[in-house]
């Protein structure tokens, strides 16, 4: 079935740059998301890319996809106390209207 | 953008009694909803399909005569926890897609923390 795999945990200084990885299994995933959950909150929508896009950039946001290795990144530039939280990864295995697949998510902790 | 409604956004309950929990899609139609629950420190575990006008479909393991699903509009999907038990407390979010661009990207409610005492 399908799988999204994340790394659990990332440390960074305040003003680096972070780079969350995940990978991905199912090769017909039409779109990819990056959502942010602060603690006690629901998901909120940061970014997504369609898969045949191998980068996308919003502000301090960068997507790079590689799909030959079905591996997805988000960079958050000038990392911020306020970026602190859990970043999910999740795509749509097939289209249609089918519920998204999360991998576990990566808890960024910034270190002022 | 568009926005999913979820409430309450946290509830305590008795032992023994039941929880709605209403999701709307505020501006967009969606035929289907999605309820994830959430365990401290870990991700969303997809529970059920929530279809409009038929049976919600539900995940491997989910007791469907625990957790009703109802989706009588195509705003709206609710979730009620019946005879809740300490076990039931979590965290719940659903999630909706445009029904006129399912393959783009999916909205959250805020989720609703219940505790069961």
């Amino acid at each position: 079935g399908e799988d999204v795999e994340q790394s659990l945990f990332l440390s960074v200084r305040e003003g680096d740059s972070s780079v969350i990885n995940c990978t991905y299994t199912d090769s017909s995933s039409t779109y990819l998301y990056w959502y942010k959950q602060e603690p006690g909150a629901g998901l909120q929508l940061l970014t997504y890319i369609f898969s045949n896009m191998d980068m996308k950039q919003d502000q301090r946001l960068t997507v790079l996809l590689n799909k030959k290795d079905k591996h997805l990144s988000l960079r958050i530039a000038d990392t911020q106390t306020g970026d602190s939280a859990i970043y999910f990864c999740a795509e749509i295995p097939n289209s249609g209207n089918t519920p998204l697949v999360f991998g576990k998510g990566t808890r960024l902790s910034v270190i002022a | 953008g568009a926005v999913v409604s979820q409430h309450p956004s946290w509830v305590i309950c008795k032992s023994g009694t039941s929880v709605k929990i209403e999701c709307r899609s505020l501006d967009f139609q969606a035929t289907t909803m999605f309820w994830y629950r959430q365990f401290p420190k870990q991700s969303l575990m997809l529970m059920a399909t929530s279809n409009e006008g038929s049976k919600a479909t539900y995940e491997q393991g989910v007791e469907k005569d625990k957790f009703l699903i109802n989706h009588a509009s195509l705003t709206l999907s609710t979730l009620t926890v019946t005879s809740a038990h300490p076990e039931d407390s979590s965290f719940y979010i659903c999630s909706a897609r445009d029904i006129d661009r399912l393959n783009t990207e999916a909205f959250f409610g805020q989720g609703t923390r219940l505790t069961v005492v």
